[in-house]
């Protein structure tokens, strides 16, 4: 069970999109349409963004997005606001009720 | 809105084990609707998901850690605990408790964590 590859670091002007990419094998996110996405600001605890590939929780602002293509899972993030900048992780159910998550991608608002 | 609430020592000697309870508020852990879980996070480095428990008592764990993992529940005091026995240096880490949705993907409510040093 290998951690899923993010890029360590992407960054964007305010207004713009950016996305953040996870990458998997065909044992997790190429299997199952159960992946996550978590933003983290320093000393705080992640919050949950978005759930089963692309669903947003209550309170979650449509500006984040989500999307799966074969072992890949997407986040996108449109009107780039300040305060989005922080660590963003993917995770993917892996089966036999295990879980992994990515290494984390720290996003920098220009 | 349900809480969740860590706690236990901050400072564990290695080769000992480390011990956490995560108090559930407002919400009862027996619902049934959710799992509970463990998750790490090493300095400055990234999210680590130790396991699962369901009320019921039913663990799911993290391959990686499951030789020196338990995780039960106590439904009477709406607890969950992680026991990580025989610590090192590289069990130095936040440790998080969160309740995760039926599907055992997404983790909805997290605590705020609690850091625990293992050092002689």
């Amino acid at each position: 069970q290998s951690a899923l590859t993010q890029p360590a670091s992407v960054s964007g002007s305010p207004g713009q999109s950016i996305t953040i990419s996870c990458t998997g094998t065909s044992s997790d996110v190429g299997t199952y349409n159960l992946v996550s996405w978590y933003q983290q600001h320093p000393g705080k605890a992640p919050k949950l963004m978005i759930y089963e590939v692309s669903k947003w929780p209550s309170g979650v602002s449509n500006r984040f997005s989500g999307s799966k293509s074969g072992n890949t899972a997407s986040l996108t993030i449109s009107g780039l606001q300040a305060e989005d900048e922080g660590d963003y992780y993917c995770s993917s159910y892996a089966g036999s009720g295990t879980l992994v998550f990515g290494g984390g991608t720290r996003l920098t608002v220009l | 809105q349900v809480q969740l609430q860590e706690s236990g020592p901050g400072l564990v000697k290695p080769s000992q084990t480390l011990s956490l309870t995560c108090t559930v508020s407002d919400g009862s852990i027996s619902s049934g609707t959710y799992y509970w879980s463990w998750i790490r996070q090493h300095p400055g480095k990234g999210l680590e998901w130790i396991g699962f428990i369901y009320y019921s008592g039913s663990t799911y764990y993290n391959p990686s850690l499951k030789s020196r993992v338990t995780i039960s529940v106590d439904t009477s005091k709406n607890q969950f605990s992680l026991e990580l026995s025989s610590v090192t240096a590289a069990d130095t880490a936040v440790y998080y408790c969160a309740r995760a949705f039926w599907n055992r993907d997404a983790f909805d409510i997290w605590g705020q964590g609690t850091m625990v040093t293992v050092s002689s």
